[in-house]
C-alpha cells in the first residue's frame, strides 16, 4: 500500500489552522472491525516520531487536543486547529494495515 | 515506565554485518509485536521487519534474506542481525514497539545510527 502525503511542506501563521492529507492507494478500512489502519506521527529535529493519531481518529492520551484526524478508506486527514510554536516538526501518516507497513513521504510544517 | 534503548550501531564497511539490539524495560517484550523502522539521513521513515508476539517474522522487500529479526525472552531484548550491507542501509534504525498486535507503533526507542562507508 502507497500512502501519499499532500502537501510535502506547509507554512501557517501561530493561530491558524493547519491540515495534513493522506492518501493510501487501496482501503485500509477493515470490514471485520470497521476500523481504519492508520495512525499519525511527528518527528521533531533529533527526536524519534511520536504517536499522535491511531485509528485515524483516536488522539493517543496526552497528545493536545488541537490535533484531530478524520477520514475513512482511502482519504485522511490531519488538522492542527490553532498552530502553536512548538507543532513545527514533519508529519507522517502510516498504514497498519498489511506488511510492509508503509508511512508517507512527511510533510514539514512551519511557521508562516 | 515503558523503554526501548537501541544500541550496536557503527560505522561498517559495505559487504559486512552488524547486530543491532533492543533493551526493553518496563514491559514484556514477547507479549508485543515489535518493529524496526529505519530513517535514512534527511529522509522519511521506512519498515524494516517485525516479529509478532507468537514469532512471525516478516521483512521488506529490501532486507528480506540478509536481515533477521529475533529476540531474547529471558533478556527482554529484540535484535536485528544485519548481513551483506550497502550504502542504501545507512539509516538510523528505531526499534518501535506495536500495541496490542498489528497495530500503531508506540513507543519508539531513540534510535541508534548504522554508516556503511569504505
Amino acid at each position: 500500500i502507497v500512502m501519499t502525503q499532500s502537501p510535502d511542506s506547509l507554512a501557517v501563521s501561530l493561530g491558524e489552522r493547519a491540515t495534513i492529507n493522506c492518501k493510501s492507494s487501496q482501503s485500509v478500512l477493515s470490514s471485520s472491525n470497521n476500523k481504519n489502519y492508520l495512525a499519525w506521527y511527528q518527528q521533531k529535529p533529533g527526536q524519534p516520531p511520536k504517536l499522535l493519531i491511531y485509528w485515524a481518529s483516536t488522539r493517543e492520551s496526552g497528545v493536545p487536543d488541537r490535533f484531530s484526524g478524520s477520514g475513512s478508506g482511502t482519504d485522511f486527514s490531519l488538522t492542527i486547529g490553532s498552530l502553536q510554536a512548538e507543532d513545527v516538526a514533519v508529519y507522517y501518516c502510516q498504514q497498519y494495515y498489511s506488511t510492509p507497513y508503509t508511512f508517507g513521504q512527511g510533510t514539514k510544517l512551519e511557521i508562516k | 515506565e515503558v523503554q526501548l534503548v537501541e544500541s550496536g550501531g557503527g560505522l561498517v564497511q559495505p559487504g559486512g554485518s552488524l547486530r543491532l539490539s533492543c533493551a526493553a524495560s518496563g514491559f514484556t517484550l514477547s507479549n508485543y509485536w515489535m518493529h524496526w523502522v529505519r530513517q535514512a539521513p534527511g529522509r522519511g521513515l521506512v519498515w524494516v521487519s517485525r516479529i509478532s508476539s507468537d514469532g512471525i517474522t516478516a521483512y521488506a522487500d529490501s532486507v528480506r534474506g540478509r536481515f533477521t529479526i529475533s529476540r531474547d525472552n529471558a533478556e527482554n531484548t529484540l535484535y536485528l542481525q544485519m548481513n551483506s550491507l550497502g550504502a542504501e542501509d545507512t539509516a538510523v534504525y528505531y526499534c518501535v514497539r506495536a500495541e496490542g498486535g498489528p497495530n500503531w507503533f508506540d513507543p519508539w526507542g531513540q534510535g541508534t545510527l548504522v554508516t556503511v562507508s569504505s
